[in-house]
Parts: C-alpha cells; sequence; structure tokens
C-alpha cells in the first residue's frame, strides 16, 4: 500500500549547523507533499510545502526539495537554532484519495 | 486565520463508557479528519470525511465511529472506551487534497 518513510527518527546538531530529513514516498501519483513541525505539546504546524511541479522551495532558513523520479523529498534547515527543536513530519498527497501519508516523524535537537 | 478547536484538552474516563470527542472549523472546509498520535508511530489516520454526512475509514477505524452532521463540525465517537484507546487525538480539516491540513490543539485521553 502507500506510504512515507523517513529518516532519521532521531537528529542532534550543533546549533548554527544545518539539519536535513528525508522522506521517500511509494506512490507516484502524489503530488503535494507538507512538512509540519511539531513542539512539544502543541499541535502540528505547516513550515513548508511543495507541489509536484515545482523542484525546489526556499522559505528563510528553510527548504524542501523534490526528485520525482526517485520519489524522494527533503527537508533541510540551516543555522538552526534551539527554537528549532521538536519533531518534524513529512506527507504526501496521493491526489487518488483524501488521506495524507504521514512519515513517522524525526525528532530534531538543536544543541546550544 | 483558520481555527480549528475541539472540545477538551484533557478527558479522563473510564473502561467502557462511551467517549465523544469534537472538533469544530471556522473556515468552510470541505474535509475533516480525525488522527490519534502515539510515541513511536506518528499519525494515525481513524476516520476523515470529505463532506457533510459522508465518513470514510482510515487505517486504524476499529473500536471508534464518527457524525458530521454539519460541515464545521467532526464528532469522534468512543462506543466502549478500551484503555488501548488512551492516546493524544487530534482533528484536522483543509479545503481540497492539495491544500494544507490544519490542526486542533488535540485531546490528551486516559482511559482507566
Amino acid at each position: 500500500g502507500e506510504n512515507v518513510e523517513q529518516h532519521p527518527s532521531t537528529l542532534s546538531v550543533q546549533e548554527g549547523d544545518s539539519a536535513v530529513i528525508k522522506c521517500t514516498y511509494s506512490d507516484s501519483a502524489s503530488n503535494y507533499f507538507p512538512w509540519y513541525k511539531q513542539e512539544l505539546g502543541k499541535r502540528p504546524q505547516l513550515i513548508i510545502d511543495i507541489r509536484s511541479n515545482v523542484g525546489e522551495k526556499k522559505d528563510q532558513r528553510i527548504a524542501v526539495t523534490l526528485n520525482k523520479t526517485a520519489k524522494h523529498f527533503s527537508l533541510h534547515i540551516t543555522e538552526t537554532q534551539p527554537e528549532d527543536s521538536a519533531v518534524y513530519f513529512c506527507a504526501a498527497s496521493p491526489g487518488r484519495t483524501y488521506k495524507y501519508i504521514f512519515g513517522t516523524g524525526t525528532r530534531l535537537k538543536v544543541l546550544a | 486565520d483558520v481555527k480549528v478547536t475541539q472540545s477538551s484538552r484533557y478527558l479522563v474516563k473510564r473502561t467502557g463508557e462511551k467517549v465523544f470527542l469534537e472538533c469544530v472549523q471556522d473556515m468552510d472546509h470541505e474535509n475533516m479528519f480525525w488522527y490519534r498520535q502515539d510515541p513511536g508511530l506518528g499519525l494515525r489516520l481513524i476516520y476523515f470525511s470529505y463532506d457533510v454526512k459522508m465518513k470514510e475509514k482510515g487505517d486504524i477505524p476499529e473500536g471508534y465511529s464518527v457524525s458530521r452532521e454539519k460541515k464545521e463540525r467532526f464528532s469522534l465517537i468512543l462506543e466502549s472506551a478500551s484503555t488501548n484507546q488512551t492516546s493524544m487525538y487530534l482533528c484536522a480539516s483543509r479545503e481540497t487534497p492539495q491544500e494544507t491540513q490544519y490542526f486542533g490543539p488535540g485531546t490528551r485521553l486516559l482511559v482507566l
């Protein structure tokens, strides 16, 4: 069935370094890929998204890249700060159904 | 600003009780979702509704039912609560499958 694999499950970086989280999806019909950030005790919130007709999108320190051939998309955070510490979820919207398929999450710790 | 609210932040129930969790969104969104979130398992879809009075099972519907009588409100019902339904429950809504989902603050349910 449809699934999204997300790696790594945990990631620790020094403040100021970059962090990269990778997701691979199975359904080639997927056409929308959001990334959510969930801080402790709070709701998931969208931080960036990308559609299948675009290869890269950037918003300040956050960027997402999409490789449709490899069915792979990644979140890049540059110049990490302690407030970037959270759980990050990727998702893929297969398009044929109403469901998002979520990755299992990456716990990012930014060490001061 | 999209607003998704849930009826309770914390709830404690006894085994066998019928439990109602309510979700309300104010953006006239067509699609609404119920997820449960457990450590290490990410976000798992219980049920979703793509229109009023329409519902579809997600990945883990057993032990749950839903109701959507009005567009803005989507209720999750635990027919007979069990201890393995202790979890964080998140509601979400969105306009179309190619748009982001907006999450509610979550209800942390403890079943004793």
